[in-house]
């Protein structure tokens, strides 16, 4: 079972480079996430959709867009890339049902420089 | 005010010994579920286990076993029996019913097993 996808696993980019990470889950779930984790901080909130056709702000929504392009898919998109922006980011799935955990795609690992 | 609050940075347990690691929550929801998380140094996040808010007992998974105290607004995991592959980061979390959309997640706790 594939789960949570996410694409790529590893990036670089320049400061003021654009980029979309991808994700897609296959276990139709209403709800995706993304977040961000840094050292100390644990997992951040940047955008997530409860369901097809809508998204929401996060903790830290500033610099990034987010996408739900259908119910598999959500991705988030960083139109000029920051050094501050340099963090591993997750994306995750859930039911829309609050005993329902969530399950996390294995993470993108993008430098900013 | 923190949704969620884990106060210990970094534990050390010796193998085969039990160890607590701590997470009290803040919530008005009546409704709410509290789960708990595993992350190895290899990066991925492992779900452990659940305890939901009108569960009249403790959840318990193999060797995990959460201490819910309601009044006290704690979810402690327990883990019995350590072992070194339990090494690992561990982060609290929340999901409220009327919020049900959001996970909200504390800092985390390095969990170091001594052989």
């Amino acid at each position: 079972n594939a789960g949570v996808t996410q694409t790529p696993k590893f990036q670089v980019l320049k400061t003021g480079q654009s980029m979309t990470l991808q994700c897609a889950q296959d276990m139709n779930h209403n709800s995706m996430y993304w977040y961000r984790q840094d050292p100390g901080m644990g997992l951040r909130l940047i955008y997530y959709s409860a369901s097809e056709g809508t998204t929401d702000k996060g903790e830290v929504p500033n610099g990034y867009n987010v996408s739900r392009l259908n119910k598999r898919e959500f991705s988030l998109r960083l139109e000029s890339a920051a050094p501050s922006q340099t963090s591993v980011y997750f994306c995750a799935s859930s039911l829309l049902r609050s005993n329902q955990p969530q399950h996390f795609g294995d993470g993108t690992r993008l430098s900013i420089l | 005010a923190q949704k969620i609050t884990q106060t210990q940075p970094g534990m050390f347990v010796q193998e085969k010994e039990a160890v607590t690691l701590d997470c009290t929550y803040d919530t008005s929801d009546p409704s709410y579920g509290l789960f708990w998380y595993k992350q190895p140094s290899s990066g991925e996040m492992i779900f452990l286990i659940y305890q939901g808010s009108y569960d009249q007992q403790n959840a318990t998974e193999g060797r995990y076993s959460l201490n819910f105290q309601k009044a006290r607004k704690s979810a402690n995991l327990v883990i019995s029996a350590s072992q070194l592959g339990d090494s690992a980061m561990y982060f609290c979390a929340m999901r409220e019913e009327n919020t049900g959309n959001q996970f909200y997640f504390g800092t985390g706790t390095s969990l170091t097993v001594i052989p």
